[in-house]
């Protein structure tokens, strides 16, 4: 079975400040996808990204950068100088490449990110 | 637009009164998938389908029903809804119904309400 934890339930921050959201996985499969969705207040859920686990890259798209270390099965996201636009919930989720979970998404509980001006 | 169609996006009822969320997506993606969304637990799996006619339980599929008879809709029915079923709701789909990877699109979301 595979799972996803996000240890921090709710960061508050101020403007222009920089954060991490961190996110630690479990999963006995050598191959497996992880994936960062944010939920603003609206509801929907928004995609941001998928890493493969053959591919450590970090990446960076903007404000927002991933962190990938198969070593300590983390996919930490960051986010710098935040904006109150970023005020969200994010989680971050897995799937793996096949068997019984065919596409499942397994989510963390969620961050909550409060940027204030 | 591509994009994943839910309705009604808002819904209170009574118990044991049966209903249906109605999903649909434009994308022809072969998976398509619900989730449940309650405070402190994240978002857990009820019913997938990886082609038309080929449904599967999730993680949590007590007390819901699905159908797919065409690869574009994929509704939720709720035979008797009880309270413990007041959630937040999506639909999902995604390319591959036999891959892992391949991101999920989400729908807008159904707050469902059951007094």
């Amino acid at each position: 079975a595979q799972k996803v934890t996000q240890a921090q339930t709710e960061i508050s921050v101020v403007e222009k400040e920089d954060v991490t959201l961190d996110c630690v996985y479990e999963t006995r499969d050598t191959t497996y996808y992880l994936f960062w969705y944010k939920q603003p207040p609206s509801g929907e859920l928004v995609f941001l990204i998928r890493r493969n686990s053959f591919d450590e890259q970090n990446e960076i798209s903007g404000r927002y950068s991933w962190n990938f270390q198969k070593s300590t099965s983390s996919f930490n996201f960051t986010i710098t100088a935040s904006q109150v636009v970023d005020s969200a919930v994010y989680f971050c989720a897995l799937s793996v490449a096949g068997g019984t979970s065919y596409g499942k998404l397994t989510f963390g509980q969620g961050t909550i990110l409060t940027v204030h001006p | 637009e591509a994009q994943v169609t839910q309705n009604p996006r808002y819904l209170i009822t009574v118990t044991g009164k049966k209903l249906t969320v109605t999903c649909s997506q434009n994308m022809n993606h072969e998976y398509m998938s619900w989730y449940r969304q309650d405070p402190g637990l994240g978002l857990r799996q009820i019913y997938y389908s990886m082609n038309v006619e080929v449904t599967d339980k999730g993680d949590v599929p007590e007390g819901y029903k699905v159908s797919r008879k065409e690869k574009r809709n994929f509704p939720l029915i709720l035979e008797s809804p009880s309270p413990n079923q007041t959630s937040l709701y999506f639909c999902a789909s995604k390319l591959s119904g036999t891959s892992g990877s391949y991101e999920q699109y989400f729908g807008p979301g159904t707050r469902l309400t059951v007094t």
